[in-house]
């Protein structure tokens, strides 16, 4: 079973509205990993945030971590066409080398 | 400059057949991933090597080999290729930096069809 499973697996949005989208975790974490991919592309890092932290900001994106529930949610402000693309959360289990444990990843739509 | 590039981008093959994709990171990161994307966008980590050293294999079929030469290269061979092995190959580097959160940094992908 996976480790990460975001919530929803579609989210389709007017441009300039707020998107949320959340990620939820079996295991112990040491952090988690937000990250983007567009269509045809790599995945690029967005955001981290440490277990013993439970918000962060960076420009337009806002994360929380809740390790009571063990859960995430990724949070960008005034959405615009190009955050169309497909947001995953990784967990980096706190046993072991660094491994990052993806999940399927929600697939944001901004409508122009 | 690209940080993590793979060769080739695209490979359509046979079943049957041998094929290596070949990957290059120039960040001088120690540690070096291969992922596999299906089609249902699912990543899974397949091998992990630091500093030339296998460290993480995750239940991958032995047809599949990873083979680092230096840090800086992690190439992938993959013998009889079989249809579900069809799917988007990421390779990946970090520095690594135990417990203090590792940004991995990942290449365009491989897109492997096997017909």
């Amino acid at each position: 079973s996976q480790q990460g499973e975001e919530d929803p697996q579609a989210l389709s949005i007017q441009e300039g509205e707020n998107a949320t989208m959340n990620c939820s975790y079996k295991t112990s974490i040491n952090n988690l990993q937000w990250y983007r991919q567009n269509s045809g592309r790599g995945l690029v890092h967005l955001i981290l945030i440490r277990s013993n932290e439970r918000e962060k900001h960076s420009g337009r994106l806002r994360v929380t971590l809740d390790t009571s529930k063990k859960s995430s949610s990724l949070l960008i402000t005034a959405s615009r066409a190009a955050d169309t693309a497909s947001y995953f959360c990784a967990t980096a289990l706190i046993q072991g080398a660094q491994k990052l444990v993806f999940g399927q990843g929600t697939r944001l739509t901004i409508n122009p | 400059d690209t940080a993590v590039s793979q060769t080739p981008k695209y490979l359509v093959t046979q079943m049957g057949n041998d094929k290596s994709i070949k990957c290059e990171q120039n960040l001088g990161h120690d540690t070096m991933y291969w992922y596999k994307q299906d089609s249902k966008k699912f990543l899974k980590i397949m091998f992990s090597y630091n500093n030339k050293e296998l460290i993480i294999n995750e239940t991958v079929p032995n047809r599949f080999s990873p083979k680092s030469p230096d840090k800086a290269h992690l190439n992938l061979h993959i013998n009889s290729l079989e249809l579900g092995d069809s799917a988007v190959y990421f390779c990946a580097s970090s520095l690594l930096r135990q417990y203090s959160g590792n940004t991995i940094y990942f290449g365009e992908g491989s897109w492997l069809t096997v017909v």
